[in-house]
């Protein structure tokens, strides 16, 4: 299965401490999308991104979220000091490539459920 | 802001019943609307609508799209105790899809 990718598939970290997510796209796609999924909720969008390009992140949080697409390796959604808050479903999705997402639909990954406590 | 409602929230019928869930947008550059399912994981993809008045369907499933008056509707006919999960609506505006919060909908055997 060459889906999208993402682990861990859960996350504990007590608060303050730093969480790591990591998104493996569809091999060859070279757009990654984030998504946060709070408990009874929609997905929400927080960032969009090319290989070593953020294209669109107003969705992000201004501060301790951050995200990079590296040329090599996978996309990382990084939070820093978390709070309780921050517990969610954390959703990636990819796409081959700019201006051609609206004709395909985003597939997405199983997701990183993080819990903070 | 690009806006997504859905309705009803939530939904419990009765298998064999039909139902009909409703997606109402405001985006500002609309590209395509999507109809997803989320079971426990991930989203899978169901329909994707960018002309108005063509029906899509897949078995007992199917959607339609009025572009004029920005909503579509997922009808799901005969329903079993597998239907039963979250149904999601999304718009493309531009390049990023906005989802809406959702229709939790049960099946009851």
């Amino acid at each position: 299965n060459a889906g999208v990718m993402q682990n861990p598939r859960h996350l504990v970290r007590r608060r303050g401490q730093e969480a790591r997510l990591r998104c493996s796209p569809v091999k060859g796609h070279s757009h990654v999308y984030w998504y946060r999924q709070l408990p009874e909720e929609g997905l929400k969008f927080m960032v969009y991104l090319q290989k070593e390009n953020i294209i669109d992140e107003s969705g992000m949080p201004k501060e301790r979220f951050s995200a990079e697409f590296p040329k090599e390796g996978p996309s990382i959604l990084r939070i820093q000091q978390v709070v309780r808050g921050d517990s969610a479903a954390y959703f990636c999705a990819s796409s081959p490539k700019h201006g051609s997402s609206y004709n395909s639909p985003l597939h997405f990954g199983n997701g990183t459920r993080l819990t903070v406590t | 802001e690009d806006k997504v409602v859905q309705s009803p929230l939530s939904l419990v019928v009765h298998e064999g019943d039909t139902v009909t869930l409703n997606c109402s947008y405001e985006v500002t550059n609309f590209r395509s609307l999507l109809w997803y399912k989320q079971e426990k994981k991930a989203p899978t993809f169901l329909f994707m609508l960018t002309s108005s008045g063509i029906e899509k369907k897949s078995g007992r499933l199917s959607s339609i799209l009025d572009k004029k008056e920005l909503f579509s509707i997922l009808n799901i006919t005969a329903t079993q105790t597998g239907d039963s999960a979250v149904y999601l609506c999304a718009v493309y505006s531009g390049d990023k899809l906005t989802f809406g919060t959702g229709t939790r909908l049960a099946v009851r055997p």
